[in-house]
């Protein structure tokens, strides 16, 4: 049974602050990696995806992979109270994707 | 572009009634994906079409089926509800197998009493 793993939080950081969100993986033959956000009563929302080793900035967020270590982050820089939400980590191989439990992140004011 | 649209958003069935649900992807993507999401399991692979053809199916029972049309729009059916099968269902539709971005629908909710 393919694995992954993210803390569960809750995780509460000051407004401003950065987010540091976890996830690590059972399978080495994981190909991709993504990182959804999920509002309260809402659908999960694609944040990023990153596909290689190292960093991948989009605006405030920065994914993180490492392979060898078979762990994938996500950085959130200057923490807003709108990105209050659960993030699940998702990792795919060439057949279909696990899904983490998901973190929840409260940035507050 | 209009998203992933899923129909009925929220349900209120019996135990032993079946239930089918439906997923309209976002036009051009061939892939779609339905997953089961609870608070103790969380999201959980339930099967994946592509082309009328189911690719892959999770660690559900055979109550749980689906189907995809030639317009890629997709349904999925539980027969025999039981009360553990109410859970948000989720859709996901990508642009094909290889493009492994997932796009969801706002789900259909599903309460089993």
């Amino acid at each position: 049974q393919k694995e992954v793993e993210q803390n569960s939080g809750p995780l509460s950081v000051p407004e401003g602050a950065i987010a540091s969100l976890n996830c690590t993986y059972s399978d080495r033959v994981s190909q991709s990696f993504f990182w959804y956000r999920q509002y309260s009563g809402k659908s999960p929302e694609l944040i990023m995806s990153i596909y290689s080793n190292g960093d991948k900035e989009d605006g405030r967020f920065t994914a993180q992979l490492n392979k060898a270590s078979q762990y994938v982050s996500l950085l959130i820089r200057d923490s807003q109270p709108s990105d209050s939400a659960t993030y699940l980590c998702a990792v795919g191989d060439w057949n279909q994707f696990y899904f983490g439990t998901g973190t929840s992140l409260t940035v507050i004011p | 572009k209009a998203g992933v649209t899923q129909t009925p958003r929220y349900l209120i069935k019996t135990r032993g009634q079946q239930v089918t649900l439906s997923c309209s992807p976002i036009s051009g993507h061939r892939s779609v994906s339905w997953y089961q999401q609870t608070p103790g399991q969380g999201l959980q692979f339930l099967f994946e079409y592509f082309s009328e053809t189911q690719r892959n199916k999770g660690n559900f029972p055979g109550r749980f089926s689906g189907r995809q049309f030639s317009n890629s729009r997709s349904e999925m059916n539980v027969s025999t509800l039981e009360l553990g099968d109410s859970a948000l269902y989720l859709c996901a539709s990508s642009l094909d197998r290889r493009e492994r971005e997932l796009f969801f629908g706002e789900g259909s909710r599903l309460t089993v009493l």
